[in-house]
């Protein structure tokens, strides 16, 4: 069966320190991985998502970035955090499955989260 | 754009009572929705799917309908229990393959 970790669970960092949160998949081979984030009582924002290998697509513009050394491991980095940096960082996985004509199913499942609180 | 929104922000139901949480959509060309439940300080989990071809799907307690007419969908549970006490999100996989998620209805089961 698949699972997905993430680690640290709970991060607290000072304002214009590095950040490096890694996430792994195993089970599953050329997954779909995603980074999110989810601010207090918010829905969820996406703010990476890879296809593969070496694969990063930004969603927003952010003094984030993510990197895929492995095709399971997926990492979200900052070189110098902002106070709204704080959040819960979710990272997911996804293998799509091809639907009817163009259409595809993308079934995400998610990693247990970690705390980011920059002070 | 494509956008998910949820009608009420938070619902409180007496446990033994059913439990209907709605979501509407603005892409008509959108094909799958899931709704995931995320309990506190935890990682969202996939409760249920629909395809754009049903209009109902049951799982285990839980029934989605889906409403492609008015672009809506929503989340029954049936006999609502105080673990069901969660947040829960409506997401749409859209056409470009990455879901986008609605906003969330906080559920609270009082006892």
């Amino acid at each position: 069966s698949q699972t997905i970790h993430q680690w640290p669970a709970t991060l607290v960092q000072p304002v214009g320190s590095p950040l490096s949160l890694e996430c792994t998949v195993e089970g599953t081979s050329n997954p779909n991985l995603y980074w999110y984030r989810q601010a207090a009582g918010r829905g969820l924002q996406l703010l990476f998502y890879s296809v593969g290998i070496g694969q990063i697509s930004s969603e927003v513009p952010q003094n984030l970035s993510a990197s895929r050394p492995q095709d399971r491991q997926f990492i979200l980095s900052s070189k110098k955090l902002l106070l709204s940096d704080s959040g819960f960082y979710l990272c997911a996985w996804s293998v799509i499955r091809a639907g009817q004509g163009a259409s595809s199913y993308n079934e995400q499942f998610f990693g247990p989260g970690t705390r980011l609180t920059v002070l | 754009g494509e956008s998910v929104g949820l009608h009420l922000p938070t619902l409180s139901v007496q446990e033994g009572d059913n439990s209907i949480i709605n979501c509407a959509y603005s892409n008509s060309a959108s094909d799958y929705f899931i709704w995931y439940k995320q309990e506190s300080g935890k990682g969202p989990q996939f409760i249920i799917d629909i395809r754009s071809n049903m209009d109902k799907r049951q799982g285990q307690r839980v029934t989605v309908l889906l409403n492609k007419t008015v672009k809506h969908l929503s989340l029954q549970i049936a006999a609502t229990q105080p673990g069901d006490s969660a947040v829960y999100f409506c997401a749409d996989g859209g056409s470009q393959g990455n879901l986008i998620f609605g906003k969330g209805t906080k559920l609270s089961v009082k006892p």
